[in-house]
């Protein structure tokens, strides 16, 4: 069964060090997203990607955030000088169609715990 | 407005009894709802979907029943297993296609 896969699985990094997060979607989707979830809280979004070009955002991304697609088959997260309050787990997802329409499943990796210290 | 709300955990019972999680939601229109689960270490999987109102999503037991009278889409399973603990998440997209998640309901079943 085709799935979403996230590498690292934990990353640890100093404050103010950047971090890339990276994210291989399944390959015939389209559409591209980042969450995230603060030890014990909800999942929050942070960006949905498509066509190349980022198509919406949350209060949380930042200008420290960006996103990339660089090879059409990794699709990745880098947050530029990091902060304590980085640290959560983020997930990558995927999807065939946006908007999560009524036939639509959003497929998510197994996440990448960033710790920050 | 958009929101989607649980009922706080952590809901602790014994195996074989019955589950229920509340969840309600705010929306303008009918979208399609979801609940995931986590199990412990693991990503986010997709445990039942409805598209519709009166929709029932099933799987592994689990069921939700999407009731536009009440806007809820509570999750139930008839007898739970200890391998059912799990941190459970009701969630509905926006209308911008964003996933809205409930803050999650810790699900923990003793033998």
């Amino acid at each position: 069964e085709p799935e979403v896969t996230q590498t690292p699985s934990h990353q640890v990094t100093q404050m103010g060090q950047e971090v890339i997060l990276r994210c291989v979607p399944i390959s015939n989707h389209l559409y591209f997203y980042w969450y995230r979830q603060i030890l014990g809280q909800k999942v929050e979004f942070l960006v949905s990607f498509y066509n190349n070009e980022i198509s919406e955002k949350s209060e949380i991304f930042d200008d420290q955030f960006s996103v990339e697609r660089p090879d059409g088959s990794n699709f990745t997260l880098k947050i530029r000088s990091t902060k304590l309050e980085d640290s959560a787990m983020y997930f990558c997802a995927s999807s065939w169609t946006g908007g999560f329409s009524r036939n639509t499943e959003a497929f998510f990796g197994q996440g990448t715990r960033l710790t920050v210290v | 407005g958009n929101s989607v709300t649980q009922m706080e955990g952590p809901v602790t019972l014994s195996e074989e009894a019955f589950l229920t999680i509340n969840c309600t939601y705010t929306a303008t229109g009918y979208p399609s709802l979801f609940w995931y689960v986590q199990y412990p270490g693991e990503g986010l999987q997709l445990l039942l979907k409805a598209t519709k109102a009166d929709d029932k999503g099933s799987n592994k037991g689990f069921e939700a029943t999407y009731r536009k009278e009440t806007t809820s889409f509570h999750l139930e399973k008839g007898s739970v297993q200890v391998s059912d603990s799990a941190v459970y998440f009701c969630a509905r997209p926006s209308n911008t296609g964003k996933l809205i998640f409930g803050q999650g309901t810790t699900l923990q079943v003793k033998p």
